[in-house]
């Protein structure tokens, strides 16, 4: 089974909308991670946020956010006023307190029309 | 500060030629290791992880296997390529595991011809 579900394969946005990202994971672990990453073009991927279980508080970081809900083991990504530079892939990871693995999605493909 | 090195960038190779690449982590001391491919338009495969010299886990049987001779470096390699061993390949290291976070070399383009 998947541990981590991103529905969504491909989403297209103009510039300046808002855009979420919809993230759902599945673990028996009480204590896991949680992580969001980007890859543009280039293809190196970029760290972006990290959250813990034990930590439900939404986070902010200029134009993200981050909703993290444990009910509906649901990590959602959120970019207001998207801009043409948010183009690009992005996954969601999970790593659980026991072993070695990240557990990615599939990744979101994002791209902003101008 | 940590920094990940691979090496080649890109890379043609001809069906049933042999494969090195190379990935080396400086800032840091026994860092877990791993190699991912991720082929055209698709998700990350996690192909081989390691916790320290010479112990590599394979998550993926198949014509590829993977190295750790120091360290700090970490070596994909196969005998023979296939057409399917097409794709983008990312080495990423962390401390350890559970909270650390996982960082990513700039990968290496592999086109088999």
């Amino acid at each position: 089974a998947q541990k981590v579900t991103q529905a969504q394969t491909e989403i297209s946005v103009v510039e300046k909308e808002d855009v979420t990202l919809d993230c759902v994971y599945e673990t028996r672990d009480t204590t896991y991670y949680l992580f969001w990453y980007k890859q543009p073009p280039s293809g190196e991927l970029v760290f972006l946020i990290r959250r813990n279980s034990f930590d439900e508080q939404n986070e902010i970081s200029g134009r993200y956010s981050w909703n993290f809900q444990k009910s509906t083991s649901s990590f959602n990504f959120t970019i207001t006023a998207s801009q043409v530079v948010d183009s690009a892939v992005y996954f969601c990871a999970l790593s659980e307190n026991t072993g070695n693995q990240f557990y990615f999605g599939t990744g979101t493909s994002l791209t902003v029309i101008p | 500060s940590q920094t990940i090195h691979q090496w080649p960038a890109t890379l043609v190779q001809p069906v049933g030629s042999p494969l090195s690449l190379e990935c080396t982590v400086e800032g840091t001391s026994n860092p877990n290791l791993y190699w991912y491919r991720q082929a055209a338009g698709r998700g990350l495969q996690l192909l081989f992880y390691s916790v320290g010299i010479g112990q590599i886990s394979s998550e993926v049987p198949q014509n590829l296997s993977a190295s750790r001779p120091q360290d700090r470096q970490f070596i994909l390699s196969s005998k023979k390529l296939l057409l399917s061993d097409s794709g983008f390949y990312l080495c990423a290291w962390r401390t350890g595991r559970g909270a650390d976070t996982q960082y990513f070399g700039p990968g290496t383009r592999l086109t088999v011809l």
